[in-house]
């Protein structure tokens, strides 16, 4: 089992432009969360998804959005980039069971210039 | 509003000493607490969870509500735990809270 994985590992964007990050969830899970972890930070929370539809949404702006397919993959897309949403962002993956445990993926390291 | 404070940004200690990483909370809920970890170059991983009440890698944590803190201890440090640790905080059953990690170096 590979885990959760993402892609791509780096990606240089340009003031402006449109992002969009991929995950493939953990083997057995259902639920994907989004994460933004700027430099020196923790991660916040951005949103989750769960059975296609966005179930709960942090403090982010609607420049940020996401889809769920149904192989429980997810993509993040952010649009009009701006320099403060150079981070690295990490999916999670879990169960629908309440508290039950993320396994995040590696991150993708977003740098916009 | 939901919170987690971990005050230190650095801890550095000897190897055997003990160490202790300090995280605080504000939620008006009940609270569960997590402490995860992230080694040089490895992805964020569960170190451990408070309902569990488990021990892992010589690593405890108490959930103390009256102090609303939830600390990380360890008796005896190794130069492996020298890591990056978040504490966080689970609410509306399934959405974290980190706070901003504390950066341990075991000194050999």
């Amino acid at each position: 089992d590979a885990g959760v994985t993402q892609s791509p590992t780096h990606l240089i964007k340009t003031r402006g432009q449109q992002v969009t990050l991929r995950c493939s969830p953990k083997s057995g899970h259902d639920t994907v969360s989004w994460y933004q972890q700027a430099l020196g930070q923790g991660p916040q929370f951005i949103f989750q998804y769960y059975e296609e539809e966005e179930r709960q949404r942090g403090n982010f702006p609607d420049r940020f959005s996401g889809h769920q397919f149904p192989n429980y993959s997810s993509e993040l897309n952010v649009n009009a980039l701006l320099l403060g949403d150079s981070a690295l962002y990490l999916c999670a993956s879990s169960r629908a069971e309440p508290n039950y445990g993320y396994t995040f993926g590696s991150g993708t390291r977003l740098t916009v210039v | 509003a939901q919170r987690v404070t971990q005050p230190e940004k650095l801890l550095s200690v000897f190897k055997g000493a003990p160490v202790e990483l300090k995280c605080n909370y504000s939620y008006s809920g009940s609270p569960e607490l997590f402490w995860y970890v992230q080694y040089s170059r490895q992805r964020l991983q569960l170190l451990l969870r408070h309902i569990s009440r488990e021990s892992i890698k010589g690593f405890t944590a108490d959930l103390n509500k009256g102090e609303t803190s939830f600390h990380l201890k360890k008796p005896f440090a190794q130069e492996e735990d020298s890591a990056m640790y978040y504490c966080a905080l689970i609410f509306r059953g399934n959405q974290f809270y980190f706070g901003t990690g504390t950066s341990l170096t075991v000194i050999p």
